[in-house]
C-alpha cells in the first residue's frame, strides 16, 4: 500500500515571502507520479504541478517549485512571492502506474497568507 | 472551455431519503471517479469507471452506487443516507489511468446536508 503523509495540518505566511510546503510518501513502486493540489476556500480543486518519480529536474511552475528527492521519498513544495489568492488547503498526492493506479492523497495542509 | 460540472452544488436530503448528485464533463475523458471529502480532511475515493467497467474501492459502502450511462454523464446514488454521509463530494475525470500526464480534474463538488 502507499502512503502520503503531511505532517504540518497549517502554516501562515506573509505576502510576498516563500513558503515550503512538506510532503513524504512510501511506495514500492519505481515509477510513479507526485502532485500539488490547491483547493482554495469553497472553491474547486486544482493542479498546481506535477513530478514524475523518472525525472531527476525539479519541477517548476512560476512562483511555485518542488523538491524532489526520491531517495529520501520526500517531495515539498516551494511558493515563492506569496500571493493573498495562495491561501487555500494544499494536498500532497501520489499516482501509482500499477495495475490498480490510484490517487492517494495526504491529509492537507491549510495555507493562509496574511496581507 | 472544456470542464467538470456537478449539480447542483448544494443538496439538502433527510435521514433514509435516496438521493442522487450528478456529474458531467466536456473533456471526453475515459474515466470518471467519485470522491467523498469531510471537512478538512483529503478526499477519500469511492469508486470510478473506465469507459464503462465499474471500479468499486473495497471499503466503500454498499449504501453508495454508481451510473455511469454514456461518457458524458455519471451519478453517485446513496440509497439511505445517514448523518455521517454529510460531506463534500468530489467528482473528478482523467484520459486514463496510471501513466504519464494523467492528471485528475475535478469539478466544484457538491455539499451534501444529511437532516
Amino acid at each position: 500500500a502507499q502512503t502520503v503523509t503531511q505532517s504540518q495540518p497549517e502554516m501562515s505566511v506573509q505576502e510576498a515571502e516563500t513558503v515550503t510546503l512538506s510532503c513524504t510518501y512510501d511506495t514500492s513502486e519505481n515509477n510513479y507520479y507526485l502532485f500539488w493540489y490547491k483547493q482554495p476556500p469553497s472553491r474547486q480543486m486544482i493542479l498546481v504541478i506535477r513530478q514524475e518519480a523518472y525525472k531527476q529536474q525539479n519541477a517548476t511552475e512560476n512562483r511555485f517549485s518542488v523538491n524532489f528527492q526520491k531517495a529520501a521519498k520526500s517531495f515539498s513544495l516551494k511558493i515563492s512571492d506569496s500571493q493573498l489568492g495562495d491561501t487555500a488547503m494544499y494536498f500532497c498526492a501520489l499516482l501509482n502506474t500499477g495495475a490498480n493506479s490510484k490517487l492517494t492523497f495526504g491529509k492537507g495542509i491549510t495555507l493562509s497568507v496574511r496581507p | 472551455d472544456a470542464m467538470v460540472i456537478q449539480n447542483p452544488r448544494y443538496q439538502v436530503t433527510q435521514f433514509g431519503k435516496p438521493v442522487t448528485l450528478s456529474c458531467s464533463q466536456t473533456l471526453n475523458h475515459n474515466v470518471m471517479y467519485w470522491y467523498q471529502q469531510k471537512s478538512s480532511q483529503a478526499p477519500k475515493l469511492l469508486f470510478h469507471y473506465y469507459d464503462k467497467d465499474f471500479n468499486n474501492e473495497a471499503d466503500t459502502p454498499d449504501n453508495f452506487q454508481s451510473r455511469r450511462p454514456n461518457t458524458s454523464f455519471c451519478f453517485l446514488d446513496i440509497r439511505s443516507p445517514g448523518l455521517g454521509d454529510a460531506a463534500m463530494y468530489l467528482c473528478a475525470t482523467s484520459r486514463g489511468v496510471g501513466y504519464s500526464g494523467n492528471e485528475q480534474f475535478f469539478g466544484p463538488g457538491t455539499r451534501l446536508t444529511v437532516l
